[in-house]
């Protein structure tokens, strides 16, 4: 149950768009439409963003907006806000009858 | 509202046992799936271990196998996690989370320290 590959962070400055990257391999990400995606800010639980590759919960932004392609899982942030700054951690069911977090990322707001 | 208030946490020697509980409200518990995931200091999310509405299918980590068990109670709208043989490597706090879609955690608790 290795860790999905997220970059350690990702930058941008308001209003621009980030892409943050979660890489798997066929056993979780590629072979399941079952990616999740985490926000977290210091000492918060984390919070759904999206799930289901892009599918958004009642109340996230639009701003938010996820996709897949093989075994690589993307979020998008446009618009980037201050309050966008956290840590974003994507998620996969596996082949395991398991799940498995990525390493996570910081997003910095310039 | 939606509510998961886990409670249990605390200091406990190497070896040791604690049991974690994850009271929920706010929602039909006895139809959603349950997890338990952690987080050590400074670090990332790791999931720790699942189980089905009614209790009778459960999967964990590599790392907690043997010495964890998930359980709920569906009258008492109650999650729990029992840790056994407990290392410093357990040292975490631990979240519960509710899936109503099986596949995402939808909410989460605000979890309970736990030290080793």
């Amino acid at each position: 149950q290795s860790a999905l590959t997220q970059p350690a962070s990702v930058s941008g400055s308001p209003g621009q768009s980030i892409t943050i990257s979660c890489t798997g391999t066929s056993s979780d990400v590629g072979g399941y439409d079952y990616v999740s995606w985490y926000q977290q800010h210091p000492g918060k639980a984390p919070k759904l963003m999206i799930y289901d590759v892009s599918n958004r919960p009642s109340g996230v932004s639009n701003r938010f907006s996820g996709s897949k392609s093989g075994n690589t899982a993307s979020l998008t942030i446009s618009g980037l806000q201050a309050e966008d700054e956290a840590d974003y951690y994507c998620y996969s069911y596996t082949s395991r009858y398991s799940y498995v977090f990525g390493t996570g990322t910081e997003v910095i707001v310039l | 509202e939606v509510q998961l208030v886990e409670s249990g946490g605390g200091l406990v020697q190497p070896g040791g046992s604690l049991r974690l509980s994850c009271a929920a409200s706010g929602f039909t518990f006895s139809s959603d799936w349950m997890h338990w995931v952690r987080q050590a200091p400074g670090k990332g999310l790791v999931w720790v271990s699942r189980i089905t509405n009614d209790g009778r299918g459960a999967n964990y980590a590599d790392s907690v196998t043997g010495r964890f068990t998930i359980s709920r109670d569906n009258a008492k709208n109650t999650l729990y996690l029992q840790m056994n043989s407990l290392r410093a490597e357990d040292t975490a706090v631990y979240y519960c989370g509710r899936a109503p879609l099986v596949t995402a955690i939808h909410n989460w608790g605000q979890g309970t320290l736990v030290t080793v």
